[in-house]
């Protein structure tokens, strides 16, 4: 079974432009998450989605993250304007629902300059 | 809100010996679940083990065991017989009894002496 799937792997851009991450989840996994892992920190949780319905997006920086997931499936997370802060690991995760076992991609690391 | 604390920041333990990884949380729901996450270097992160709250039961997964104490609000992951494949990133993790996402502490780094 094919497991989650990220791009890109590694982005190194400029501080004020923009990125774009996608996820792939294991195919039938209802609920999709977005996690920051900042360096020598525990992942957080930035967006969850159930379906192509957003759960909670409290942590989620809405003045420059945005996400979304299509038709329940593909998701992509977007950050403009980036900031040196936001250098970090996204990780993607899926599950068949809460409270169960996520499974998680390889991530996307993102440095910003 | 639910805080999780990990208060090793590293580990060392010698091949074939047992560690412990120390784990607290903070909440006020009754019903919750409590996870183990291992992160090998450069790898994804998986499950190792998990515990619902309303279970007695310490839950085992072969050489992973955990000491859940519901009343101290801690829950400790216990390795035996540490093998090399077992250095890495742990997180302990929690979520509680609704649709919440998971809850991650800061990690314990676990290195295996050969």
């Amino acid at each position: 079974e094919a497991g989650v799937a990220q791009s890109p792997r590694y982005k190194i851009i400029e501080k004020r432009q923009s990125v774009a991450f996608w996820c792939n989840p294991i195919s039938g996994h209802a609920t999709l998450y977005w996690y920051q892992q900042i360096l020598g920190q525990g992942p957080k949780l930035l967006i969850q989605f159930q379906n192509n319905g957003v759960v909670d997006d409290s942590q989620l920086p809405k003045d420059r993250f945005s996400a979304e997931r299509l038709k329940g499936v593909d998701s992509t997370l977007k950050i403009q304007p980036a900031k040196l802060e936001d250098s970090a690991v996204y990780l993607c995760a899926s599950s068949l629902g809460p409270q169960v076992e996520l499974f998680f991609g390889e991530g996307s690391r993102l440095t910003v300059l | 809100a639910q805080t999780v604390t990990q208060s090793q920041p590293e580990m060392s333990v010698q091949e074939a010996e047992t560690v412990t990884l120390s784990c607290t949380y903070d909440t006020s729901e009754s019903d919750y679940y409590l996870f183990w996450y291992k992160q090998p270097p450069s790898r994804q992160m998986i499950l190792v083990i998990r515990q619902e709250a309303y279970k007695q039961q310490n839950a085992t997964e072969n050489r992973f065991s955990v000491n859940f104490q519901k009343a101290a609000k801690s829950f400790s992951l216990k390795i035996s017989d540490s093998q090399l494949g077992d250095a890495a990133m742990y997180f302990c993790a929690y979520s509680g009894g609704g649709a919440d996402g998971l809850t991650f502490g800061k990690g314990t780094h676990l290195i295996i002496q050969p």
